[in-house]
């Protein structure tokens, strides 16, 4: 079956220990993006990457990290959590990045509790 | 800068009834737009995808058009059922950064049976 995977599902964590989430992908997709999502502010981007080793900013990357050393894989790292980074997270993948005909395809969500 | 903006937050109706819901957008330079689903503690779903060349799109009861010049989307569902009940949100992928997609807060819909 055709999915994102993202794990952990919940995560309740304290400030300052790091933390990463992983997402993959068995589409073969080569586009990946990472999003949080908050009360009032709708889905925001955090980090996309459009193929292997390349990765760029999304509209807020401020205390995020990302890889991407193998197409199906796209971890999120927190490497300093902060309480404002309690949000709920989506992963998501499309075909490529210039096939604008493409729908994304996302995870079911990770819920991060910063305390 | 792209901005989505989705009206009405939140709608009920009854069972049968068929609504439509509006999606807008302030820049019409835009590939595409996507209307997506969420269940609660979910992912999105996508729903449908317009083509900024294309006028509208059709999925079962679910009809999407896209109005770009006014920068404008509605996705009309027809014969509602409870099982719509859900969130509903709207995204743009800007011609600007083919790589981003906007997405609006998005409409919360209750079906009342």
């Amino acid at each position: 079956e055709a999915q994102v995977t993202q794990n952990p599902r919940y995560l309740i964590t304290v400030t300052g220990k790091k933390l990463t989430v992983t997402c993959s992908q068995n589409m073969n997709h080569e586009y990946m993006s990472w999003y949080r999502q908050d009360p009032g502010l709708g889905l925001r981007q955090i980090y996309y990457s459009m193929n292997v080793e390349v990765t760029d900013k999304g509209d807020v990357p401020e205390g995020y990290k990302v890889s991407r050393k193998e197409k199906r894989n796209f971890p999120l790292i927190l490497e300093s959590p902060s309480p404002n980074q309690t949000s709920l997270y989506f992963c998501a993948s499309s075909l490529k990045q210039g096939a604008t005909n493409q729908p994304q395809h996302f995870g079911d969500g990770t819920r991060l509790s910063i305390l | 800068k792209q901005e989505v903006t989705q009206i009405p937050a939140a709608l009920s109706v009854p069972e049968g009834e068929n609504l439509v819901l509006n999606c807008s957008f302030t820049d019409s330079a835009i590939y595409n737009l996507q209307w997506f689903r969420q269940d609660p503690g979910k992912g999105l779903t996508s729903l449908l995808l317009i083509q900024s060349s294309q006028r509208e799109q059709t999925s079962g009861r679910l009809n999407a058009s896209l109005d770009k010049s006014s920068g404008r989307s509605t996705l009309y569902i027809a014969a509602s059922q409870p099982g719509d009940s859900a969130t509903y949100l709207c995204a743009v992928r800007p011609s600007s950064s083919a790589s981003k997609i906007i997405f609006g807060s998005g409409t919360r819909l209750s079906i009342r049976p």
